[in-house]
């Protein structure tokens, strides 16, 4: 049930295109859902979140997507350019409690390999 | 930079060993996480502490163990080495969230250790 499943497993993109990773989740306590964006020898690094009280929430060239009765979430990268070309991971968590410290630990999806070419 | 430091940056030991991983959080973030990545697990969550205090646990093996320090910083201790715990280790870091409402999930990763077991 914590279990957040990411498709596709990698991406080919042209450069000017657009890019599209999906997500399920399937745990309906999740209340947070980041994007993470990793270069290779890199941390991941937070792109763009959403909550589940809106549909969609868009930061320049990143927009998610969200589906709260499909369980669904998605990264749509508009004008798509060869720096973008990097790993992608979907992620889910849940507050616990009513107040107090968030737990806040993530659920990733498997992550997407997103190639860009010029 | 996300402000979350890590070392050290590369790691090799041998079956058996026992290493220690550091991270510093960044400043004013009360919350660590503890992920591991590896090519068949993808990012997993092993373990999150609050000021102190173990807050959630993950998939976390029994030779593996943490803590967080009066200064905030944290280290993770993996112990009776196996090749399969070869992997990336990430520490994330966030701010408290109070009761009030304010603060944030965002979870901001360090740079990682490759540990490499040998």
């Amino acid at each position: 049930q914590q279990q957040v499943k990411q498709s596709p497993q990698s991406l080919i993109v042209q450069k000017g295109g657009i890019s599209i990773i999906n997500c399920a989740y399937e745990n309906t306590a999740f209340d947070y859902f980041p994007w993470y964006q990793q270069f290779p020898g890199k941390g991941p690094a937070l792109l763009i979140a959403i909550r589940p009280d809106v549909s969609e929430k868009k930061e320049g060239r990143f927009t998610i997507s969200f589906n709260k009765s499909a369980k669904q979430f998605s990264l749509h990268i508009m004008d798509s350019q060869p720096g973008d070309s990097a790993t992608y991971f979907c992620a889910a968590s849940h507050r616990r409690g009513a107040g107090g410290t968030s737990y806040g630990k993530l659920t990733f999806g498997q992550g997407t390999i997103l190639t860009v070419h010029p | 930079d996300s402000g979350v430091t890590q070392t050290p940056k590369h790691l090799i030991t041998a079956t058996g060993q026992r290493v220690t991983l550091r991270c510093s959080p960044r400043s004013g973030d009360l919350s660590v996480y503890w992920y591991q990545q590896s090519l068949d697990q993808g990012l997993q969550f092993l373990i999150q502490y609050y000021n102190g205090e173990e807050r959630a646990k993950g998939n976390i093996l029994e030779r593996f163990s943490a803590q967080q320090f009066p200064d905030l910083h944290s280290e993770l201790n993996l112990s009776s080495l196996e090749l399969g715990d070869s992997a990336l280790y990430f520490c994330a870091s966030s701010v408290a969230w109070s009761s009030g409402g304010a603060g944030t999930d965002t979870q901001y990763f360090g740079p990682g250790t490759r540990l490499t077991v040998l």
